[in-house]
């Protein structure tokens, strides 16, 4: 089974300060995606990582992929309110494993 | 807007009871995926079909059942339900089987009383 475990659990910062959340896993995903889901609401696609190593940014936030393809990262630079939300990974098995895998995802709360 | 449509939004019903989800996925996906989600486990993937066929199984309970239908529209039914089924269910939708890039409904959340 793979697991994917992300930390923190829960961040509260103020606006305009850096933050980075952390997915980790003991299995190699062939790729992986971060999503972000705001309350009531389904997640929605940010990225998908798919090269070890590969560093993706979309405007303040910047998305790494670890070299062996276990890990990732998000960083968000000069947070805002509006990046609040439940940030979550999510690996792919590749080949014949449709399945995505979820982590519990971490609760950002950003406060003016 | 996803463009993933699950109806209905709300749901209310009693243990024991049976019900019906169901989603239509964007223009042109193949590949739909059924998740529940509860604020102790997370996102959980219950089941995937693709173009009708069932592609890939996940933590689904023999209670629980789905089909997608030739126009691709899927229904997930829940059969002989308890408190602890009281969650939220997404639905995502992706082109094809490999591409893993998924974009979820606004979920129907289900409260068993």
């Amino acid at each position: 089974t793979q697991l994917l475990e992300q930390s923190p659990q829960f961040l509260s910062i103020q606006e305009g300060e850096n933050l980075t959340v952390y997915c980790n896993s003991s299995s190699v995903f062939s790729s992986l995606q971060w999503y972000r889901q705001e309350p009531g609401e389904g997640p929605v696609l940010l990225v998908t990582v798919v090269t070890g190593g590969e560093v993706k940014k979309l405007k303040r936030l910047t998305f790494q992929f670890g070299d062996a393809r276990k890990d990732s990262s998000l960083h968000i630079t000069a947070a805002q309110p509006g990046d609040t939300g439940l940030y979550l990974c999510a690996g792919a098995g590749g080949g014949s494993n449709y399945k995505l895998t979820f982590g519990k995802g971490t609760l950002l709360t950003v406060n003016p | 807007d996803s463009g993933v449509t699950q109806t209905p939004k709300h749901l209310i019903t009693a243990t024991g009871q049976r019900v019906t989800l169901r989603c239509s996925p964007r223009s042109g996906d193949l590949s739909v995926y059924w998740y529940q989600q509860s604020l102790d486990q997370g996102l959980q993937f219950l089941i995937q079909y693709y173009n009708g066929e069932e592609r890939a199984k996940g933590n689904i309970l023999e209670r629980f059942s789905a089909q997608q239908f030739p126009d691709l529209h899927s229904e997930l039914n829940l059969s002989s339900l308890e408190l602890g089924d009281s969650a939220l269910y997404f639905c995502a939708s992706s082109a094809q089987p490999g591409n893993t890039e998924a974009f979820f409904g606004q979920g129907t959340r289900l409260t068993v009383v």
